[in-house]
């Protein structure tokens, strides 16, 4: 089965400062990954996914990914906070073989920015 | 733009009182989900559907329903809402084809009093 662990669900950066957000997988084979965002009372926001392609994924808002593999983590970073970045943060994994829809969700993380 | 779009996006409603809650897509998915969340957690799926073949969750309440009448459209009907049933709820759409990211709704704040 496939499941996610978001280490820290409370991050605090200062504007300017570099983010950074854990996710690791747990997969028997490299799955599919995804980070999405969510603001408050909105639904969530696709950032960025890995589909096998290139290990370093680029993103929207600045934000980009690297999937390693070996430490099976897939962690989102960003060179410099904006007080807009101030949202919850969602790291999901699918599975390709997995016959099913079924997306697993990390615990999220909420990212505050400080100014 | 082609979106996801849920209405209405609060909804208030009595205790026991039937709700339905509405999602419609100009993505062309096959593919929509039902998700409900509620505070500081994650989205957890009540259900989805592949074109029409309908997929329940296990642990899913009966007093959760859903009805897909075409392509575009999606429904949420709760049957008898509890004061547990207070929640956020999520609309995605995917593609069959892989990797399926999900596109999302922007949500319906369900509040039952």
């Amino acid at each position: 089965a496939q499941s996610v662990t978001q280490l820290g669900s409370h991050v605090s950066v200062s504007e300017g400062a570099l983010v950074l957000l854990r996710c690791n997988y747990s997969s028997s084979v490299p799955p599919y990954l995804f980070w999405y965002v969510q603001y408050p009372n909105q639904g969530l926001q696709l950032l960025l996914k890995y589909t096998s392609a290139a290990t370093l994924v680029k993103g929207i808002n600045g934000f980009e990914a690297e999937f390693k593999k070996s430490e099976t983590s897939f962690h989102l970073t960003k060179p410099s906070a904006h007080m807009s970045d101030a949202a919850e943060y969602f790291c999901a994994v699918s599975d390709p073989e997995n016959t099913g829809n079924q997306f697993y969700f990390g615990t999220g993380t909420s990212l505050t920015v400080i100014p | 733009d082609a979106m996801v779009i849920q209405n209405p996006r609060y909804q208030v409603t009595q205790f026991g009182k039937p709700v339905t809650l509405s999602c419609s897509q100009t993505l062309n998915h096959n593919v929509m989900y039902w998700y409900q969340q509620k505070s500081s957690q994650a989205p957890k799926l009540l259900f989805h559907y592949y074109d029409k073949d309908f997929n329940n969750e296990a642990d899913t309440p009966d007093n959760f329903q859903s009805r897909r009448p075409n392509t575009s459209f999606c429904f949420l009907d709760i049957r008898s809402p509890g004061l547990g049933d207070a929640a956020m709820y999520l609309c995605a759409t995917s593609r069959v084809k892989r990797p399926r990211e999900q596109y999302f709704g922007p949500g319906t704040r369900l509040t039952v009093t």
